[in-house]
Order: structure tokens, then C-alpha cells, then sequence
């Protein structure tokens, strides 16, 4: 499967405790973004990289959030001190900038529960 | 504010009609609109997409209209199959633009009946 990959799918954590994301891209792709999505909303944009450079945060993230992808490849999204707010699904999408439009792929998500 | 916006949180429609999901959208810099299906637990799965140069974009069952002087955009699904229930999704993003991020609506659940 060359699709868009997530580890873990689920998590559940104890607030307080950190937590750490992987994604692993469609190999080409140059670009990564991390989506949270909440029920009954859509998904809202945290950050995202060109190769290996992160260009830009949303507000959403606070300061506990971070987020990487050293090599360009995969990416990891780390939450420090979890909060129950926190609680959401973590989606990643991938795509492929040179192109006039640009379409993102997305794994299957991760889901976190912070009790 | 919610740039896009699909106002019918749930349809019902029998199998082999048609199914449409509507979206309307108030940001004019978009210039990109795709529909995502969404199963539950899942990600998004992309369906099909239109650029704001073209008014109709097909792919077997599904086809994407485009009213730009509306600001409203449809997907059908010609003829519905149960397979088809989801949550569907119109996202927007500008393009011209370097952050060429999707603004999502709140989505569309589709149930198709037997």
C-alpha cells in the first residue's frame, strides 16, 4: 500500500502525559500537513512542511504542540502535557506542490482520547 | 465564520436515484474545491475535485458543479449505491497562494437505502 500511513490509530493517555504521532507520506509527495478534526466538525489545519521546512502554524497550536519531518519524509506531531481538550482526531495529508492545484491525500487518522 | 458551508447536515435517498450534496462557500480567493468521503474512524478519502477555470468535472458516478458567480458547488452521484453512505466533505483552498490549505465544511451524511 502506497497510500498515506499513521501510527498509532488509537491512543488513549492520561492527561498530564505526552504523546508523540507518526506519518508516513506517499513517497513522493513534498508536502505534509497535520489536520485535527473534532466531532461533528470539520478538519482544521495545525501546520504544515515543504520538505523538510516547517512554513506555517495555526494559532491552534499552542506551545505544547510540535511538529517535525527532519528528513522530509515522515513527520511526527508531539503533545506535551496533554489536556482532555485535546481529545480529537489527528489527521495527516500529503501532496505534491508543483502543480497548479494541489490535491491532498490523507491517512487514516489518529485518534486520541486524553482521560 | 465558516467559509464553507454545507447547510444540510443529513440525506436519505434511494438506492439508484440520485444522489446531491450541495456547499456554498463566501471566500472569493478560493480557486481549488474538492468533496471527500468520510467514513467513520477513518481519514477523508478524496473523491473529485474542480479548479475554479472549469464549471463541471466528471469521474464515473460522480460529477462536481461549479456556479462561481453563486459561490455554490454540488457533487451527484448517479445512481446511488448503499456503499456510497458517508459523511462527504467540500473543502476549498486558494491556490495562488503558498499555503494551500483545506477550509472544510461541517459535512453532509449520505445514508442510501436499500
Amino acid at each position: 500500500d502506497t497510500g498515506v500511513s499513521q501510527d498509532p490509530r488509537h491512543k488513549i493517555t492520561k492527561r498530564g502525559q505526552n504523546v508523540t504521532f507518526r506519518c508516513d507520506p506517499i513517497s513522493e509527495h513534498n508536502r505534509l500537513y497535520w489536520y485535527r478534526q473534532t466531532l461533528g466538525q470539520g478538519p482544521e489545519f495545525l501546520t504544515y512542511f515543504q520538505n523538510e521546512a516547517q512554513l506555517e502554524k495555526s494559532r491552534l497550536l499552542s506551545d505544547r504542540f510540535s511538529a517535525e519531518r527532519p528528513k522530509g519524509s515522515f513527520s511526527t506531531l508531539e503533545i506535551q502535557r496533554t489536556e482532555q481538550g485535546d481529545s480529537a482526531m489527528y489527521l495527516c495529508a500529503s501532496s505534491l506542490v508543483y502543480t497548479s492545484v494541489e490535491t491532498q491525500y490523507f491517512g487514516p487518522g489518529t485518534r486520541l482520547l486524553v482521560l | 465564520d465558516q467559509q464553507v458551508k454545507q447547510n444540510s447536515p443529513s440525506l436519505s435517498v434511494q438506492e439508484g436515484r440520485i444522489s446531491i450534496l450541495n456547499c456554498d462557500y463566501t471566500n472569493s480567493m478560493f480557486d481549488y474545491f474538492l468533496w471527500y468521503k468520510k467514513y467513520p474512524a477513518e481519514g477523508p478519502t478524496f473523491l473529485i475535485s474542480i479548479s475554479s477555470i472549469k464549471d463541471k468535472n466528471e469521474d464515473g458516478r460522480f460529477t462536481v458543479f461549479l456556479n462561481k458567480s453563486a459561490k455554490h458547488l454540488s457533487l451527484h452521484i448517479v445512481p446511488s449505491q448503499p456503499g456510497d453512505s458517508a459523511v462527504y466533505f467540500c473543502a476549498a483552498s486558494n491556490n495562488a497562494g503558498n499555503n494551500r490549505k483545506l477550509i472544510w465544511g461541517l459535512g453532509t451524511s449520505l445514508a442510501v437505502n436499500p
